[in-house]
């Protein structure tokens, strides 16, 4: 089972960033982060990854701390497209475990 | 932009009957997922699959079951005699490197299979 703990839900306001924690406390030196949305019922969609640096790309920022033990990931400017479930994945491997995310409401 | 693809997007079947859920997968990639979402509940793994063999699979991923790559282009899930519990969304994933955790999946949009 994934070993993060996110969470249920927050609230962002159209525009703003939005910052989604994770806690991974027990996440071991070869393991990666990885961040997932799904937007009602479609396939999850890949939005980021990382093992210790921050990383950023055309959809998000991925901070994690240096005790590797959480991170953040950052929506600069949150969409109202933005409304999703968002999952924080640490992978050893090559499948991946689901936990129940956050569920992320931009607000106009 | 490359993506993964599902067929049929919805599937309606009776108890007891087999389904074959369709995928195709991103073109150059070489490994392939099977994932279910049942409404309302987490995305759960089911199996992966390498170089024309299982690669890992779940708990949920028993004798009922069955994945096929036919051909170079599709990726099968198999369903043999379909139960009331197996209604849910199947998505199909893809990815091509196999650095194991550093490799990024990609989803496709998924079939919803309903069992009556």
């Amino acid at each position: 089972d994934a070993k993060t703990t996110q969470p249920p839900s927050m609230d962002c306001a159209e525009g703003r960033a939005a910052n989604l924690p994770c806690n991974h406390s027990t996440i071991s030196g070869n393991e990666y982060v990885y961040w997932y949305r799904q937007i009602h019922s479609q396939g999850p969609q890949y939005i980021i990854h990382g093992l210790k640096n921050n990383e950023t790309n055309e959809m998000a920022s991925l901070i994690i701390t240096e005790d590797r033990k959480s991170s953040t990931l950052i929506l600069p400017h949150a969409t109202l497209r933005d409304t999703a479930v968002y999952y924080c994945i640490v992978r050893p491997n090559n499948d991946m475990r689901f936990g129940a995310g956050t569920r992320l409401t931009v607000k106009p | 932009e490359p993506e993964v693809t599902q067929t049929p997007s919805h599937q309606v079947t009776q108890m007891g009957q087999e389904v074959i859920l369709r995928c195709v997968p991103i073109s150059n990639h070489l490994y392939f997922y099977w994932y279910r979402q049942i409404l309302g509940q987490k995305v759960e793994f089911l199996v992966s699959f390498y170089n024309n063999e299982i690669s890992e699979k779940s708990e949920i991923f028993d004798d009922q079951f069955s994945v096929e790559r036919p051909d170079g282009s599709n990726f099968t899930l198999k369903i043999r005699s379909t139960k009331l519990e197996d209604s849910a969304m199947y998505f199909c994933a893809s990815s091509d490197a196999g650095k194991g955790a550093a490799d990024t999946q990609y989803f496709g949009p998924g079939t919803r299979l309903t069992v009556l």
